[in-house]
């Protein structure tokens, strides 16, 4: 069965930087897209990033350029994204997701992992 | 960016009940409209995708429609498992934007 299976929970203070993997199993890796997004307390999902783990090729929201960074280790089928300069508003639930290639609906979540952002 | 506005914020409704929502997009994003069901401290999960098709696994009492910048999702005969937060998600253009969702109370 697919599985999306994150790191956990993380407490950075302002300023630093925070790496969140997601290993992907059941499904062939390189035939979906990976997607990042993320939820602020109270909040709706925001989308911050996708990877093609087949070509490495990677989009990010405007709003995250230069602060985000995702790679993928295709021999261990897992995803990373790296966020810098975090500040307060940055504490969050982040969550990876598939994505369909001709469609980028999310079809499987993983199970998220919360940023906390505090001096 | 495309904007999702989604209506109500909330609705109470009880079970066996009919409910739609609506989500409107500020510009056509032809039919990649995706529906998404959020219990609390959960992951979102697909419910319909391209506006009307339903995801597999999903109960046949969920239904989605429209194109261009307006569509619905529709549950007929509410079950105490459906009370949730709903979101709308455009898939036409990066950034992927959500509705603000709405919050389907007993």
């Amino acid at each position: 069965q697919v599985q999306l299976v994150q790191s956990g929970a993380e407490v950075k203070q302002p300023g630093a930087s925070v790496k969140v993997s997601c290993e992907a199993s059941g499904y062939t890796f390189t035939g979906y897209y990976v997607h990042w997004v993320r939820q602020a307390p109270g909040q709706g999902p925001e989308w911050m990033a996708r990877i093609n783990p087949n070509t490495g090729a990677t989009n990010y929201a405007q709003r995250f350029q230069g602060r985000v960074a995702v790679t993928r280790d295709t021999s261990i089928t897992t995803v990373y994204m790296d966020l810098s300069r975090l500040r307060s508003d940055d504490t969050a639930v982040y969550y990876c997701a598939r994505g369909k290639y001709n469609w980028n609906d999310f079809d499987y979540w993983g199970p998220g992992t919360q940023v906390t952002v505090s001096s | 960016d495309i904007q999702m506005t989604q209506s109500p914020s909330s609705l109470s409704a009880s079970v066996g009940d009919r409910v739609t929502v609506t989500c409107r997009a500020s510009q056509s994003i032809s039919n990649y409209l995706n529906w998404y069901q959020q219990k609390p401290g959960k992951a979102p999960k697909l419910l319909i995708y391209a506006a009307s098709s339903l995801e597999s696994g999903v109960p046949s009492r969920f239904s989605g429609s429209g194109s261009g910048t307006d569509f619905t999702l529709t549950i007929i005969s509410l079950q105490p498992e459906d009370f949730a937060t709903y979101y709308c998600q455009q898939s036409y253009s990066i950034p992927y934007t959500f509705g603000q969702g709405t919050k389907l109370e007993i």
